[in-house]
């Protein structure tokens, strides 16, 4: 089955820690993004990519950072210079071209202990 | 500054009771819009993409519009199982995805 997967479904981070959340997709779509959401609000764009090896920040993007190396992996590093990092983080992908619609992963909740 | 505004943000309904929630945006060079449901804790799924002022697309009980500044998701008579968060999404000439805040849809039988 086509999809995208994001691991884990829960994480719990100590402060000061970095953590990794892994985003994997098999629809061999070239353009992934990375959204954080807040309870009761909408996505806000962290980083995008269209294409290996290059991305860009969105709106949010102080705190975290991330890789393309293979076109099938995008993973977000949360790290200990993002002051509030408990939220649902979710990972997309799409065909890059016009208006061709994103797919979602089932998001990970990372909470900060 | 590219931008996607969503309302209400909350919006209660009888069964059977239509209603429209509404998505209004800015952006340069507006590469599609698009609708999404989102359930708690899960992630967003697709309902419609609209490309040109004009469009039109129908799904069930909902209907996607689209003008060039804004986009309606009509609900006609809505069921209980219609109760989600509605997400309007535009892709700017930029290729960023950006969305708004959402719409918290509850229809109570």
């Amino acid at each position: 089955d086509g999809g995208i997967t994001q691991s884990p479904k829960y994480l719990f981070r100590k402060e000061g820690q970095n953590v990794t959340l892994s985003c994997e997709q098999n629809l061999n779509h070239d353009a992934m993004y990375w959204y954080r959401q807040d309870p009761g609000q909408g996505l806000r764009l962290i980083y995008y990519s269209q294409i290996v090896n290059d991305f860009q920040k969105g709106d949010i993007a102080e705190g975290y950072s991330v890789s393309r190396e293979k076109k099938e992996s995008f993973p977000l590093t949360v790290t200990s210079a993002q002051k509030n990092p408990t939220a649902f983080y979710l990972c997309a992908s799409k065909i890059t071209g016009v208006g061709t619609e994103a797919f979602f992963g089932q998001g990970t909740r990372l909470t900060v202990v | 500054e590219d931008q996607v505004t969503q309302s209400p943000e909350a919006l209660r309904l009888q069964e059977g009771e239509s209603s429209s929630l509404n998505c209004s945006y800015t952006v340069s060079g507006l590469r599609g819009l698009f609708w999404y449901r989102q359930d708690p804790g899960k992630g967003p799924e697709f309902l419609f993409t609209l490309y040109s002022a004009g469009e039109e697309k129908e799904k069930e009980r909902l209907k996607a519009t689209l003008t060039k500044k804004e986009s309606f998701l009509h609900i006609t008579a809505p069921k209980p199982e219609d109760s989600a968060t509605y997400l309007c999404a535009v892709q700017a000439a930029s290729y960023k995805l950006i969305f708004g805040s959402g719409t918290r849809l509850l229809v109570r039988p």
